[in-house]
């Protein structure tokens, strides 16, 4: 079975500019969550997606947003660049269902340089 | 005060070695706690998922959680050389999905 894939795995852009990032889950996952990791805060919850809706949503600025597809594939999009936004952007997919918390698996993140 | 604080390291030991890592966490609401494994520019990998109190081994690795003093442990028996990476301990809400991670880690095992 395929594991989570994500594209770009780098990308450099300069201040003000907006970006978008993909996320293709584990096939028969609809659940999507999006992480952010840095030296400083280390890995922080963004946003989760399952069927097409956002379900739950970190404490970040609304700069950062998220979309998620029919097919469970996610966007992930961040408008007017800060130098702080410099990052290693990860997302995570799990099957979403169940009344407990299951297992999120990860991809091999986005580094984003912001110049 | 972070919700889930974790030893920052590093830590180097050889090979052969017992390591220990630990992680505190406040919020009693966690009901889930896994640690990750992250290798150098790679994403996180889980290796143990454990639930409530107690302790839980796969192999060379044992998780352990005491509830009562909130504190999450990885034991890794018989260390080697690929197990140098970041290690990051996770907790869960019951029926929230974000994972409220820990600093990490970073072990190395000298062979």
């Amino acid at each position: 079975k395929a594991g989570v894939t994500q594209t770009p795995r780098y990308l450099i852009k300069t201040r003000g500019q907006q970006v978008t990032l993909s996320c293709s889950p584990i096939s028969g996952h609809r659940s999507v969550s999006w992480y952010q990791q840095t030296p400083g805060q280390g890995l922080q919850f963004l946003f989760e997606y399952f069927s097409e809706t956002q379900r739950n949503k970190g404490n970040f600025p609304g700069r950062f947003s998220g979309r998620q597809f029919s097919n469970s594939r996610s966007e992930m999009n961040v408008s007017t660049l800060e130098l702080g936004d410099s990052a290693l952007y990860l997302c995570a997919s799990s099957t979403g269902q169940g009344i407990f918390a299951d297992t999120q698996y990860f991809g091999p993140g986005t580094r984003l340089t912001v110049l | 005060q972070k919700e889930v604080e974790q030893d920052p390291g590093p830590l180097s030991v050889p090979e052969g070695a017992i390591v220990s890592l630990n992680c505190t966490y406040s919020n009693s609401a966690f009901q889930y706690f896994m640690w990750y494994r992250q290798y150098s520019r790679k994403g996180p990998e889980l290796l143990m998922y454990t639930y409530s109190s107690g302790n839980k081994e796969d192999g060379r690795f044992t998780a352990q959680v005491d509830k009562s003093s909130k504190y999450i442990s990885l034991f890794i028996r018989d260390s080697q050389p690929s197990d140098s990476a970041t290690y990051l301990c996770a907790s869960l809400k019951g029926s929230a999905r974000q994972l409220t991670f820990g600093s990490g880690t970073q072990l190395t095992v000298l062979p």
